[in-house]
């Protein structure tokens, strides 16, 4: 049982691209949680989806950041013209449901924005 | 809302000593607690966990135990390994908020041979 893969593991982007970074949940696992980890700090809850759904967007900046999860495929970070303050650690975590007490981590996506 | 509050870091030992790592926590509900383990240029890793009051959670030699009357989760060791070095992450999953995660802000600790 494959854990929860996130690619690309690197990503470099001018400043004012865009970025797409994707999830793919542990099979059988329908909630998909995105942190983000800046420089020397803790990670941060971004958002929170179920399939097709989101569920909580309580930690996503108001503005370029948007997530979704379809019905087929990965879990999808975007973020719309990036600047040098997005440059961090991206990551996902599953989980099988909710109340569930463990969720599972990908490697994560190494934004940095030149 | 809920928060974790890590000790300062880093932290450096030399192989075979004593680790406590503190962690505290606010919580309106009744959270699951974790310790989570990154090493370098890696996703992070559960280390162990409890989901109540006086739980004690453990791995490969760590363990930590819920305190609900300090609202401490800390994480020890016996005798650490150069293997540990690592940084280690306290959080806590709120069931009332989705389960998300609420992170502390990681200590690194650095183990000498």
């Amino acid at each position: 049982n494959a854990g929860v893969m996130q690619n690309p593991r690197h990503l470099v982007r001018r400043r004012g691209q865009e970025a797409r970074l994707r999830c793919s949940p542990m099979k059988g696992h329908s909630h998909v949680y995105w942190y983000r980890q800046l420089p020397e700090e803790g990670l941060k809850f971004m958002v929170y989806l179920q399939k097709e759904n989101i569920i909580d967007e309580s930690g996503m900046p108001k503005e370029r950041f948007s997530a979704e999860f379809p019905k087929e495929g990965p879990s999808i970070l975007r973020i719309q013209q990036v600047v040098r303050g997005d440059s961090a650690a991206y990551f996902c975590a599953s989980s099988p449901g909710t109340g569930a007490t463990e969720a599972f981590f990908g490697q994560g996506t190494r934004l940095t924005v030149v | 809302g809920n928060s974790v509050t890590q000790m300062e870091g880093p932290v450096t030992l030399s192989e075979e000593a004593f680790l406590t790592i503190n962690c505290t926590y606010t919580a309106t509900g009744y959270p699951s607690l974790f310790w989570y383990v990154q090493y370098p240029g890696e996703g992070l890793q559960l280390l162990l966990k409890a989901t109540k009051a006086d739980d004690k959670g453990s791995n490969k030699g760590f363990e930590a135990t819920y305190r609900k009357e300090t609202t401490s989760f800390h994480l020890e060791k016996g005798s650490v390994q150069v293997s540990d070095s690592a940084v280690y992450f306290c959080a806590l999953s709120d069931p009332g908020a989705n389960s998300k995660l609420t992170f502390g802000k990681g200590i690194t600790l650095s183990v000498r041979p």
